[in-house]
């Protein structure tokens, strides 16, 4: 089975800062990588899809970058919207794995 | 707009088996385009996806919940169900239903449903 692990588990940052989230794959898994963004109480939110595609919606601030095993999600200039989990997910081989999550709070 | 919702008992005791329904609307279930799944999480925890289902029948599980996950589809209610047995306090959590698409992306999720585990 593929595991997905993010880094950091916590993240402190300001509103204007630039922020970045790894998450890194135990195997290639091309650039099969989505996104998501989940607030307390709600469901999770697309972002990103094919690890750079913008979902249709989602701000300009939010970018994705990688292939293979290592993937990035950066916000550009952190709003105080963004406060927030971010989770990566993989689908291989029809299984699906969410990284453990990153939560972004005020610092 | 496609929307889910899941309903079933917000009280399992333990050992007993867990059910759950989602409800498809303002789509159907029967597109050929995309899978139905069931992903979960504990309270404070993150993200686990329990198995999926297409409109024929076709499942695919987690291999750590396999034997005691069902997932089922009934087409003519635009519905698909979850059961989960012999439950215990570690399956407490809030349970998701959602639509896979192409690379089996979620969008869109239920709002959720936390289903806990206490006798």
């Amino acid at each position: 089975d593929i595991q997905m692990t993010q880094s950091p588990s916590t993240l402190s940052a300001s509103v204007g800062d630039r922020v970045t989230i790894t998450c890194r794959a135990s195997q290639s898994i091309s650039s099969w990588l989505a996104w998501y963004q989940q607030k307390p109480g709600k469901a999770p939110k697309l972002l990103i899809y094919k690890a750079s595609s913008l979902e249709s919606g989602v701000p300009s601030r939010f970018s994705g970058s990688g292939s293979g095993t290592e993937f990035t999600l950066t916000i550009s200039s952190l709003q105080p919207d963004d406060f927030a989990t971010y989770y990566c997910q993989q689908y291989n081989s029809y299984t699906l794995t969410f990284g453990g999550g990153t939560k972004v709070e005020i610092k | 707009q496609l929307q889910l919702q899941e309903s079933g008992p917000g009280l399992v005791k333990p050992s007993e088996t867990l059910s759950l329904t989602c409800t498809v609307s303002g789509g159907s279930i029967s597109s050929s385009s995309y899978y139905w799944g069931w992903i979960r999480q504990p309270p404070g925890k993150g993200l686990e996806w329990i198995g999926s289902i297409y409109y024929s029948g076709s499942t695919y599980y987690n291999p750590s919940l396999k034997s005691r996950v069902t997932i089922s589809v009934d087409t003519s209610k635009n519905q698909f169900s979850l059961k989960l047995s012999s439950v215990t306090a570690a399956d407490t959590a809030v349970y998701y239903c959602a639509r896979l698409g192409v690379q089996w992306l979620v969008r869109p999720w239920g709002q959720g449903t936390l289903v806990t585990v206490s006798s």
